[in-house]
C-alpha cells in the first residue's frame, strides 16, 4: 500500500552541506510538492511541480531548489544547508486540477537537523 | 496576506465527549477549504468544502462551511482514543498555482 515513500526518516547535516531530499511516488500523479512544517507557523509549501522537468515557487522557495526529472520522483536540494533549514520536510503529490487536494497523498516526512 | 487561524491550539477531553474545532480564514479568493488529519507523520485528508451550509460527513466526523462569516468547523463525535493527532485546516485560495494556506493545527489528545 505503499503510495509516497521519502528516502529518510532522519537527517542530520552540518552547516553549509549539500543535502537532497528525495521523494518517490507510485500513484502515477501529475502533481508533487515539497513542504516544510515547523512548530508555530504550520506547514508552508517550498516548490511544486505539475509536470516533468516543470516547477512553480511556494511561499518559501529561498534557499532551496528542486529537480524532477522523471514523473515519479520530485527532490528538494539544500544548497548550502542553514540551522534555519532544520524542520520537517514533507513531500505530497496529487492529480492536477479539480482533483487535486482530495487525491493529495502526503509521504511520512523526513526530520532535518543542521548543525 | 491569506491567513488561516485555528482554535482551539490545542484540547483535551475525554474518550465519548464532542469536540468542535474552528477554523476561520481571510483570504482574497477563496477556491476551497480542507480539512486534515495528521497523526505522527503524514497528514491525511479528510474533508474538502467548496459551499456554505452543506454537511461533509464521515463517521463520527463532521464539517460544515459558513462562507459569509469565513469559519468552518469540524466535529468529532463520541471520540475515541485513536482521534489523538492535530487536525489541520486549509484554504486553496485559487490562482494558477496550486497554493494552500495551512493554519497552525489543533492538538487534539482524548483521554481514555
Amino acid at each position: 500500500d505503499v503510495k509516497v515513500t521519502q528516502s529518510s526518516r532522519y537527517l542530520v547535516k552540518r552547516t553549509g552541506e549539500k543535502v537532497f531530499l528525495e521523494c518517490v511516488q507510485d500513484m502515477d500523479h501529475e502533481n508533487m510538492f515539497w513542504y516544510r512544517q515547523d512548530p508555530g507557523l504550520g506547514l508552508r509549501l517550498i516548490y511544486f511541480s505539475y509536470d516533468v522537468k516543470m516547477k512553480e515557487k511556494g511561499d518559501i522557495p529561498e534557499g532551496y531548489s528542486v529537480s524532477r526529472e522523471k514523473k515519479e520522483r520530485f527532490s528538494l536540494i539544500l544548497e548550502s544547508a542553514s540551522t534555519n533549514q532544520t524542520s520537517m520536510y514533507l513531500c505530497a503529490s496529487s492529480l492536477p486540477g479539480q482533483g487535486a487536494w482530495e487525491t493529495q497523498y502526503f509521504g511520512p516526512g523526513t526530520r532535518l537537523l543542521v548543525l | 496576506e491569506d491567513k488561516v487561524v485555528q482554535s482551539p491550539l490545542s484540547l483535551v477531553v475525554h474518550e465519548g465527549d464532542t469536540v468542535t474545532l474552528n477554523c476561520s480564514y481571510e483570504v482574497t479568493n477563496f477556491r476551497s477549504l480542507l480539512w486534515y488529519k495528521q497523526e505522527k507523520k503524514a497528514p491525511t485528508f479528510l474533508f474538502m468544502l467548496t459551499s456554505s451550509g452543506i454537511e461533509k460527513k464521515s463517521g463520527r466526523l463532521s464539517s460544515i462551511l459558513d462562507k459569509k462569516e469565513l469559519f468552518s468547523i469540524l466535529n468529532i463525535t463520541a471520540t475515541q482514543t485513536g482521534d489523538s493527532a492535530v487536525y489541520l485546516c486549509a484554504v486553496d485560495s485559487g490562482g494558477s498555482n496550486y497554493k494552500l494556506t495551512f493554519g497552525k493545527g489543533t492538538l487534539l489528545t482524548v483521554n481514555p
